[in-house]
């Protein structure tokens, strides 16, 4: 079964705005990434984040990590049309010798 | 560097015929990982190496799957016979460590067909 889950599965938001993804896990972690896949093409690591991690940035994407809750959020800051693909949340359980569990992703549609 | 190269980027192919699907890691990467996405089943791992070494096949669907990797810098994946059901995306992806702790870098995928 997959570990991760998406919310929403799909998103649609004006160029400019923000987009917010959330993904919650079931077991303990290791580590959580965010992967982007466009249409027809494989999957892009886009970050990596730890399980003694709260939050990280990378250009205008902000991850957030709630251990507490298990959950973890993606922000993208100031949309832009190239910004939409689906995106992936994947676990890393235990001591992250073992495999990464993808969620079923949040399609994302930016409306130039 | 390349990035992680897959051929055929097609197959279409009749059921009960054999089918391998080729990966080449990028270079200095020691993990590799095969995938299945299928809109029904979302990303499932199928296998990973590591060090050319099977660490976990437990997503091989059946027998009709295996998986080699001879070297470091090639796998294969190989469904014989095949079926319908077998129709989906295979992605081959590789990392610089083992299991789940580093990224992993995708190739473009093999869309596979069994008519």
């Amino acid at each position: 079964s997959q570990q991760g889950e998406e919310d929403p599965q799909a998103l649609s938001i004006q160029e400019g705005e923000n987009a917010t993804m959330n993904c919650s896990y079931k077991t303990s972690i290791n580590n959580l990434q965010w992967y982007r896949q466009n249409s027809g093409r494989g999957l892009v690591h886009l970050i990596l984040i730890r399980s003694n991690e709260r939050e990280k940035h990378s250009g205008r994407l902000r991850v957030t990590l709630d251990t507490s809750k298990k959950s973890s959020s993606l922000l993208i800051t100031a949309s832009r049309a190239a910004d939409t693909a689906s995106y992936f949340c994947a676990t890393a359980p235990g001591s992250g010798n073992e495999k990464l569990t993808f969620g079923t992703g949040t399609r994302l549609t930016i409306i130039p | 560097d390349a990035g992680v190269i897959q051929s055929p980027r097609h197959e279409v192919t009749e059921m009960g015929q054999e089918v391998t699907l080729r990966c080449k890691p990028i270079s200095g990467h020691n993990s590799l990982f095969w995938y299945r996405q299928t809109m029904m089943r979302g990303l499932e791992l199928l296998i990973y190496f590591n060090n050319n070494v099977p660490i976990d096949d437990s997503g091989m669907p059946e027998d009709r799957f295996s998986a080699k990797m001879p070297n470091a810098s090639f796998s294969t994946l190989k469904i014989q016979p095949s079926e319908p059901r077998d129709s989906a995306v295979y992605f081959c992806a590789s990392s610089l460590g083992g299991g789940s702790s580093y990224e992993q870098y995708f190739g473009p995928g093999t869309r596979l067909t069994v008519t």
